[in-house]
């Protein structure tokens, strides 16, 4: 079946400009992991939504970030007037809801969107 | 297909035994291999990183190996405890770049 989509798969955008990337989940998927990788290093979480609870923002770097997910499906993550160290791969990631100790908590990874800030 | 494949899916050990999680690539050309281990709802934290020339790299009661001929890799957990109940990632970065991610290892420690 479909896997986590996301778009563009590459940006290249000048500094102080705003960004949106989307990520569609697998269908059914309650929860929706964003993160993003530089050049060089590992991943890094930025937000985690969870059905309808109110969503885990504690590793957004800055409040130039934000993100939203609509009816629980798609979200979109959206960073207002870009620097160029936000030049990095943003990925995302869904997983069903599980019992506890099953494989429900398995993540699925997207491609990735390469965002180049010149 | 995925380019990196994990096993097993999930386990449940008992708390103090050992376990071992395994991890089989064909990402190419390689570049390095991570290991993460990440609590639901939070974000990974990097256990182990490793390069072609590196077959074992440790962190406490975290154990990594990598055989870059057969292209597998393992993270071994000795002496587990209840915190390390979690699910433990891997991740094969390609020379340019690329990332590749393994589905991942659900591991419950039950008391």
């Amino acid at each position: 079946g479909a896997g986590v989509s996301q778009s563009p798969s590459n940006k290249v955008t000048e500094k102080g400009k705003d960004v949106e990337l989307r990520c569609d989940p697998i269908s059914g998927h309650t929860a929706l992991y964003w993160y993003r990788q530089s050049l060089g290093q590992g991943l890094e979480f930025l937000i985690y939504f969870q059905g309808n609870s109110a969503p885990d923002k504690s590793g957004l770097p800055s409040d130039r970030f934000s993100a939203e997910r609509t009816g629980g499906s798609v979200s979109t993550l959206t960073i207002q007037r870009t620097q160029q160290e936000d030049s990095a791969v943003y990925l995302c990631a869904s997983s069903p809801s599980g019992l506890a100790g099953g494989v429900g908590k398995t993540q699925y990874f997207g491609p990735g969107t390469r965002l180049l800030v010149l | 297909k995925n380019q990196v494949e994990q096993s097993p899916q999930s386990l449940i050990i008992l708390e103090g035994k050992n376990c071992t999680l395994q991890c089989n690539y064909t990402v190419s050309p390689f570049s390095n291999l991570r290991w993460y281990k990440q609590d639901t709802g939070r974000g990974p934290v990097s256990l182990t990183i490793m390069t072609f020339s590196e077959n074992t790299k440790s962190n406490g009661r975290y154990t990594a190996t990598l055989d870059a001929d057969t292209k597998q890799s393992s993270l071994h957990i000795t002496a587990s405890q209840l915190s390390d109940s979690a699910s433990y990632i891997c991740v094969v970065s390609a020379i340019w770049g690329k990332l590749q991610f393994g589905a991942g290892t659900q591991v419950v420690v039950t008391p």
